[in-house]
């Protein structure tokens, strides 16, 4: 599963309080990329990033941040967590060398904001 | 940016028959049309990809067609067996971007 993992895996946590959630490579892909995944939207890119401290906006962005200090580590924050926000996270990586173009997904994180 | 349009939203096929997966971009500089298959309760995987220098690429049972005059692409899965249901993602990207566009997903059933 291209050596990515996601934690914590599921979280369920209060309106207002802030949230982190992780990704890590060991694949040494260049970029990373954070999806909600919701019921009729598909996967929606929140942030990703082609570099370490190289990040940009997805199409639905607002109330997240993302920070990226290590290639192998790509963090996901909810300052203030509101329900809208509960969903299955996903993080992915590419742009291995010679195969830029694949993507691979981690396992996911599944957060409830109560 | 980038718009992927996918259809039908949900398929019904009996066991042995095809199915077929229709995807749509708005973008011609993407060059890159991956698809992937989700599990319940599991990660989005990669089953076949295309890029725009080809036409059409075959990997067993599943094939992909990219006619880039009409901006469209196709995942066709023939003899259908009851574990290729599952959703099913389409993608668009453009190589030197990085970044992905997806299709709202077609929930494939196959009917034993």
């Amino acid at each position: 599963d291209a050596g990515i993992t996601q934690s914590p895996r599921h979280k369920v946590t209060e309106t207002g309080t802030p949230v982190t959630l992780r990704c890590h490579q060991t694949e040494n892909h260049r970029y990373m990329y954070w999806y909600r995944q919701d019921p009729g939207h598909g996967l929606r890119l929140i942030h990703y990033s082609y570099g370490v401290k190289d990040t940009d906006k997805g199409e639905v962005s607002d109330g997240y941040s993302v920070s990226r200090s290590k290639t192998e580590d790509f963090l996901l924050t909810l300052e203030s967590a509101t329900s809208s926000q509960t969903s299955v996270y996903f993080c992915a990586i590419s742009g291995r060398e010679r195969v830029n173009n694949e993507q691979f997904f981690g396992p996911g994180t599944r957060l409830t904001v109560l | 940016g980038e718009n992927v349009e996918q259809h039908p939203s949900t398929l019904s096929v009996q066991e042995g028959d095809s199915a077929v997966i229709k995807c749509t971009y708005s973008d011609s500089a993407s060059n890159y049309f991956p698809w992937y298959k989700q599990e319940l309760g599991k990660r989005p995987q990669l089953i076949i990809d295309i890029r725009s220098n080809v036409g059409e690429k075959k990997d067993q049972r599943i094939a992909v067609t990219l006619n880039k005059t009409a901006k469209h692409f196709s995942l066709h899965i023939t003899e259908t067996q009851p574990e290729d249901s599952a959703v099913y993602f389409c993608a668009a990207s453009i190589y030197a971007g990085n970044q992905f566009y997806f299709g709202t997903g077609t929930s494939l059933t196959v009917i034993p």
